[in-house]
């Protein structure tokens, strides 16, 4: 059976922390994926790799970096948090053939107060 | 700008069929997608579609018009159980095999008895 692991299920982080989260997959997966769902905007994909030690840029990476060490492994790093970056983390992977079926991890909810 | 539209309620009884539309605008587009996230869950596949059509997978079944720029999931005989949030997705070409993946804002489906 396929699994998406992330390190929490719930974080509280105080303004300017470093947070680290992480994600782990056991399908031998090469595309990773970091997304964040707010109410009413969908998934918004923030980073995304497709082999390891290799990212690209989503549609809102600001405030984000990412690392992707192992192929199993990758963590999506805020190096600073805000208020504004809470939200429902999701990470996700996908084989480099198989089309469109990603596969989700449970979710981080982060709060920054 | 790229964007999919859906809508963003949906209401249906127990028995009945509902349809969810999906209207994308995209750069590129190499498939549509269905997932299906209950609330508090991980986001999960449901279908593809490459080619113009009906593609049926038990109760549930998808349909894609690239003229149209169009899809929708169709779900027949509704069950309580199919409560959840759908979310389109248009595959992005990144470059290689990476399925890039670009989310609509998802419609909450509400199976009434």
């Amino acid at each position: 059976d396929v699994k998406v692991t992330q390190s929490s299920r719930y974080l509280v982080k105080r303004t300017g922390e470093k947070v680290f989260l992480e994600c782990v997959q056991d399908m031998d997966h090469e595309n990773m994926f970091w997304y964040r769902q707010d109410p009413g905007l969908g998934l918004r994909l923030i980073y995304f790799s497709y082999d390891v030690k290799m990212k690209e840029k989503g549609d809102i990476p600001e405030g984000y970096s990412v690392s992707r060490e192992k192929k199993e492994r990758f963590s999506l790093i805020l190096e600073s948090a805000s208020t504004n970056q809470t939200s429902m983390y999701l990470c996700a992977s996908s084989a480099s053939t198989g089309g469109n079926e990603q596969y989700f991890g449970p979710g981080t909810r982060l709060t920054v107060t | 700008g790229q964007s999919l539209e859906q809508p963003s309620e949906v209401t249906a009884v127990e028995g009945a069929i509902v349809q969810i539309n999906c209207t994308y605008q995209t750069s590129g587009f190499y498939g549509l997608s269905w997932y299906q996230q209950h609330d508090g869950g991980a986001p999960t596949f449901l279908s593809y579609n490459a080619l113009d059509g009906l593609e049926e997978t038990g109760r549930f079944s998808s349909f894609l018009s690239r003229s149209d720029s169009y899809g929708y999931l169709l779900l027949q005989e509704l069950q309580m159980k199919d409560s959840a949030s759908y979310f389109c997705a248009v595959r992005d070409f990144y470059g290689g095999a990476t399925n890039k993946l670009i989310f609509g804002t998802g419609t909450l489906l509400a199976v009434q008895p």
